[in-house]
């Protein structure tokens, strides 16, 4: 199994619409969960971190599921400027030991 | 401009040559990462030190590649001999860890564009 794994996608969609990422990972001692956000030829940023609890920031939701090692990302009411590749990143050994491991991201693209 | 600084932008260099990349991170972030990325895959972890320190050097990374941050500000990334599949977008990040058990988000800087001929 992959340290992280995401569906690449793309997922194609119109706006207004709904959308969701699933990010698995691989070491249940994982600690540290982020989403990045990557326009294309730049680099990436901070989208949200994930919270056990799970957390929103304005239309986008994050939840973690440590029993079946998944995170997700939900996108409400996309806009055109949303589409972009979303990044997973994972601390893979868990505490504060810094590997953080990107998954290979999932391309969004939302149509008018 | 307080954010990560990466120089330079793009650098073409021939197979065989070495080349080094420099990174100045945010001033008062404790760590900083090397990543390398192709298109159409996600960062890839090269290696990461907290202040001056090499914690973690990933098992993909061959000898030809090395990395110092001597006074614990910026860090240097060298490639020895490139090889034309060292060509990729070369990141650099930094971040404050001051949390136990919990890694702060990373800054990144614009990058490095290697192409090796």
């Amino acid at each position: 199994r992959k340290e992280v794994e995401q569906d690449p996608g793309p997922f194609n969609v119109p706006e207004g619409a709904t959308v969701a990422f699933n990010c698995t990972y691989s070491n249940s001692a994982s600690q540290s969960f982020f989403w990045y956000r990557q326009d294309c030829r730049k680099e990436p940023k901070l989208l949200m971190s994930v919270y056990s609890s799970g957390n929103e920031d304005g239309r986008f939701t994050a939840q973690l599921n440590r029993a079946s090692q998944y995170i997700s990302l939900l996108i409400r009411d996309s806009k055109l400027s949303d589409s972009a590749t979303y990044l997973c990143v994972v601390n893979h050994y868990g505490g504060s030991q810094g590997n953080l491991i990107f998954g290979k991201g999932t391309k969004l693209s939302v149509k008018p | 401009d307080t954010g990560v600084s990466q120089n330079p932008r793009h650098k073409i260099t021939k197979r065989g040559q070495n080349v080094t990349f420099r990174c100045d991170p945010i001033s008062e972030h404790n760590r900083l990462y090397w990543y390398r990325q192709t298109l159409g895959q996600g960062p890839e972890f090269l290696t990461y030190f907290q202040n001056e320190a090499q914690l973690e050097k990933s098992r993909l990374l061959s000898d030809r590649f090395s990395a110092e941050r001597p006074k614990g500000s910026f860090s240097t990334l060298e490639i020895q001999r490139t090889e034309q599949g060292d060509s990729a977008m070369y990141l650099c990040a930094s971040s404050l860890a001051i949390r136990v058990g919990e890694d702060s988000p990373l800054h990144f800087g614009n990058g490095t564009r290697l192409t090796v001929t």
